[in-house]
């Protein structure tokens, strides 16, 4: 089946650093999805990417939809404390289907 | 608006007894997925419906699962009996299903304690 690939594990920044994280699969993918997931919540949709070679911005969150399709990545500038939390992106089919990475765990120092 | 909305949000039992979960999808959507969270496994999709019609429950663990959808605003799914090795969170997401643009939004989840 469909597999996504997402690095880092884990993260542990300063406040005030960039983070960079990003997916990768073998299969292509229509959409890709990204999510944010604080402690006892659901995820949180932050980017959704539906062209492939998009690039899309929502604050200081930055994601690209990979020119391949099979790839996408994650791009937060300037962390602050409230960023803190696990990070999943998520690849889409015609079918509706979401393929989950494994997620980033990122802490902020302040 | 209302978000996907998710009842228990916390449900503590004992082996043996069953389990119902409750979800309200985002109104005018019509997919809705159950997912199960845990450490070892992530992020599991258990079952999902195209307008109330389940289209894809490979993911139900065994036959103890059962999940239905008797109209487009409320889903179920149950256990029974329930095990410790169910203990995990339960996420219902829904979608508005647009090809091309797959989406899913989560409730807050249910979090089950098996004792």
């Amino acid at each position: 089946g469909q597999q996504l690939n997402q690095s880092p594990q884990s993260m542990f920044i300063q406040e005030g650093e960039d983070v960079s994280m990003n997916c990768t699969s073998s299969s292509i993918f229509n959409t890709w999805l990204w999510y944010k997931q604080d402690p006892g919540e659901g995820p949180v949709l932050l980017i959704a990417l539906y062209k492939a070679g998009e690039l899309t911005s929502n604050g200081r969150l930055t994601a690209q939809f990979g020119i391949t399709r099979k790839d996408s990545f994650l791009n937060i500038s300037a962390s602050i404390p409230s960023d803190v939390g696990i990070y999943f992106c998520a690849g889409g089919t015609s079918y509706g289907k979401l393929t989950f990475g494994q997620g980033t765990i990122l802490t902020v120092h302040p | 608006d209302a978000g996907v909305i998710q009842s228990p949000r916390h449900e503590v039992t004992e082996m043996g007894q069953e389990v119902t979960l409750r979800c309200k999808p985002i109104s005018g959507h019509n997919s809705l997925f159950w997912y199960r969270q845990t450490m070892m496994r992530g992020l599991e999709l258990l079952i999902y419906f195209n307008n109330n019609v389940p289209i894809d429950d490979s993911g139900m663990p065994e036959d103890r699962f059962s999940a239905k959808m008797p109209n487009a605003s409320f889903s179920t799914l149950k256990i029974q009996p329930s095990e410790p090795r169910d203990s995990a969170v339960y996420f219902c997401a829904s979608s508005p299903l647009q090809t091309g643009q797959e989406t899913q939004y989560f409730g807050p989840g249910t979090r089950l304690l098996v004792l």
